[in-house]
């Protein structure tokens, strides 16, 4: 099965600063998912990778997929208090006898503190 | 547009009570999906559906059921609460798993005394 491990588990920084989240498949990733949650609240839908290489930005967060389609990176700059929340990656399994799942990382709980 | 649509938001049960989750998408999504989440922890699958009448087992399906006989409703049923279901469950929806976005619910937070 697809076994997604985020790292840091926890991080706590200053606004202003710079950070990074990693993502690391055992497996080749078909696409790759990463969704911010506020506590207490529903998914927000960050953005969707899948091809090596890739990279997208939306406002100060970018996302890259690695070459080798096996990790990637959330990259926050000059963070802010509204961007603190726990963000999640995201696989799908596109063969095989369990086609169709959509697995999820434990996740990264994000601090910002003024 | 309404998306993805869980009901109840909340709930409290005793032990040994029985419930069902309601999730509703009006996409026309195939795939759809119900999650566990347990403080500080991300997602755990605990079914999921490829199309009406098919369903299969997650990471974490037992004490759950779940049937699909409509490619709008996915319901998932607690039979004998146990307070290890103490959660916050999440239904999604997607079109095309890994190709397009997955949509979800707001959520039932869902305690068991």
């Amino acid at each position: 099965s697809q076994e997604l491990e985020q790292s840091p588990q926890s991080l706590i920084v200053q606004e202003g600063k710079n950070l990074t989240i990693n993502c690391t498949s055992s497996k080749t990733l078909y696409g790759l998912y990463w969704y911010k949650q506020k506590y207490g609240e529903g998914l927000i839908f960050l953005m969707m990778l899948q091809k090596g290489g890739e990279e997208k930005s939306h406002e100060k967060i970018t996302a890259k997929l690695d070459e080798k389609k096996q990790q990637s990176s959330l990259h926050i700059t000059a963070s802010q208090p509204s961007h603190a929340g726990i963000y999640l990656c995201g696989a799908a399994n596109d063969r095989g006898s369990t086609l169709g799942r959509l697995y999820f990382g434990r996740g990264t709980q994000l601090t910002v503190w003024p | 547009n309404a998306g993805v649509t869980q009901t109840p938001k909340f709930r409290i049960l005793k032990i040994g009570q029985s419930m069902t989750l309601q999730c509703t998408q009006d996409m026309n999504h195939n795939y759809m999906y119900w999650y566990r989440q347990d403080p500080g922890m991300g997602l755990k699958l605990i079914y999921y559906s490829v199309g009406a009448g098919i369903t299969d087992k997650g990471e974490v399906p037992n004490g759950y059921n779940v049937s699909r006989s409509t490619t709008e409703d996915f319901p998932l049923r607690l039979e004998l609460a146990a307070p290890s279901q103490t959660s916050v469950y999440f239904c999604a929806s997607i079109y095309s798993p890994g190709n397009t976005e997955a949509f979800f619910g707001q959520g039932t937070r869902l305690t068991v005394v």
